[in-house]
């Protein structure tokens, strides 16, 4: 079963623009993981934050973590259009030590 | 490096029918991992192995699902009989395993199973 949900669940951006991605998940985790996913090719790791920060960069990526309303957002700047892909979020289960994945947001970056 | 190698990269079968996948992780990795990815959602994992062993297969369907790892590198994913709903895309991806809460997994380009 799906830990939680990404929203929106499609987005279409111009490139330039930010792209802002949201996760809620259902338990307590170790750490949450963003992943990306572009047409007939597997999943990419992009960034990982752990259940102890708040935020994190990676080049134009920006993740913040709250547990306590058990959310995270992704931001992407100055999108390109190769940024056009499925972004998941991926929390690992305190628990369970399994990696469950939401469902997904489908970004769209037109030139 | 190569990264998670998987095969074949499309299977069409008819229903009732046997299917196998075959996955080489990353050298190295001693933790392998079967998921299944429906249309439009995110992957599901199906079962889990530590070197040799299956230590999470609890969302394996047993009835028709089978997996092994034999020396603890390669790993074979079997469906048999293939039904209409396992039509999926079948990710393996891998892992270092530790440490055990920084699970950052390697994933193939996985297999797109059509079941006819």
């Amino acid at each position: 079963s799906q830990q939680g949900e990404e929203d929106p669940q499609a987005l279409s951006i111009q490139e330039g623009e930010n792209a802002t991605m949201n996760c809620s998940y259902k338990t307590s985790i170790n750490n949450l993981q963003w992943y990306r996913q572009n047409s007939g090719r597997g999943l990419v790791h992009l960034i990982l934050i752990r259940s102890n920060e708040r935020e994190k960069h990676s080049g134009r990526l920006r993740v913040t973590l709250d547990t306590s309303k058990k959310s995270s957002s992704l931001l992407i700047t100055a999108s390109r259009a190769a940024d056009t892909a499925s972004y998941f979020c991926a929390t690992d289960n305190k628990n369970t030590d399994k990696l469950i994945f939401g469902t997904g947001t489908r970004l769209q970056v037109f030139p | 490096e190569a990264g998670v190698v998987q095969s074949p990269r499309y299977k069409i079968i008819e229903k009732k029918q046997p299917v196998a996948f075959w996955c080489n992780p990353i050298s190295g990795h001693n933790t392998l991992y079967w998921y299944r990815q429906n249309l439009g959602q995110g992957p599901e994992l199906l079962i889990r192995y530590e070197n040799e062993e299956a230590v999470d297969d609890s969302q394996l369907p047993k009835d028709r699902f089978s997996a092994e790892r034999l020396k603890g590198v390669d790993s074979t994913l079997k469906i048999q009989p293939a039904e209409l709903g396992d039509s999926a895309v079948y990710l393996c991806a891998s892992s270092l395993g530790i440490p055990v809460n920084y699970n950052e997994q390697f994933f193939g380009p996985g297999t797109r199973l059509t079941v006819l």
